[in-house]
């Protein structure tokens, strides 16, 4: 099993880009989240989804879009990149464990110029 | 909402144990979580708890848990300098819950 998979590994984008990072589980869980991750600092929630078809805002959820059309893909659209979005972003899935864990996938490191 | 706040950074010698400590602020928060992160690597789960519990052990790492100051500790037996890495402790509600994370700890190892 590859547990959480995101692609791309890195991707640099100018001011005003568009871009889709992609997520995808074979756990079979529920539950998917996608964070961003600042310097220095915790992880923010920006979206979840309890389910295909239902997303909710995190945190953090301005600049950002999501879509849930399968249990195992949750992409994270940004429409109009802005320097304030250089942030590592992380996938993750949960909801099926004893003590709700959440299982993180590699990453996604962007910058936008 | 729930704040989640920790030491920066941890020293300690090669042999020695780690102790790296953890305030919350939501009494409500039903699962504490310690997470690993190693360098330009995700998120590694490495134990939970349960507000309701003390304590949990599992091979060289012991949570506890003092619900009454919202404080959480985990404590690594024997730290190796394969524990260098940042640690994260995290807090949910329950259900579909985001986590909140705090900032991290950087386990810096001593040879």
């Amino acid at each position: 099993n590859a547990g959480v998979t995101q692609t791309p590994k890195f991707r640099i984008l100018k001011i005003g880009q568009s871009m889709t990072l992609q997520c995808t589980q074979d756990m079979n869980h529920n539950y998917m989240y996608w964070y961003r991750q600042d310097p220095g600092m915790g992880l923010k929630l920006i979206y979840y989804s309890v389910g295909a078809g239902i997303t909710d805002k995190g945190e953090v959820p301005n600049g950002y879009n999501v879509s849930r059309s399968t249990t195992e893909d949750f992409p994270l659209r940004l429409e109009l990149a802005a320097p304030s979005q250089t942030s590592v972003y992380f996938c993750a899935t949960g909801g099926a464990g004893v003590g709700n864990e959440q299982f993180f996938g590699p990453g996604t490191r962007l910058t936008v110029l | 909402g729930e704040d989640v706040e920790q030491s920066l950074f941890l020293s300690v010698r090669e042999g020695d144990s780690s102790v790296i400590n953890c305030t919350y602020t939501d009494s409500s928060s039903t699962y504490l979580y310690w997470y690993k992160q190693e360098p330009g690597a995700g998120l590694q789960l490495l134990t939970y708890i349960f507000s309701n519990m003390d304590m949990k052990q599992d091979q060289r790492l012991t949570v506890l848990l003092n619900k009454k100051d919202k404080h959480l500790s985990l404590r690594i037996a024997d730290t190796q300098t394969g524990d260098s890495a940042i640690y994260f402790c995290a807090a949910a509600g329950g259900g579909a819950d985001g986590l909140t994370f705090g900032k991290g700890t950087h386990l810096i190892i001593q040879p």
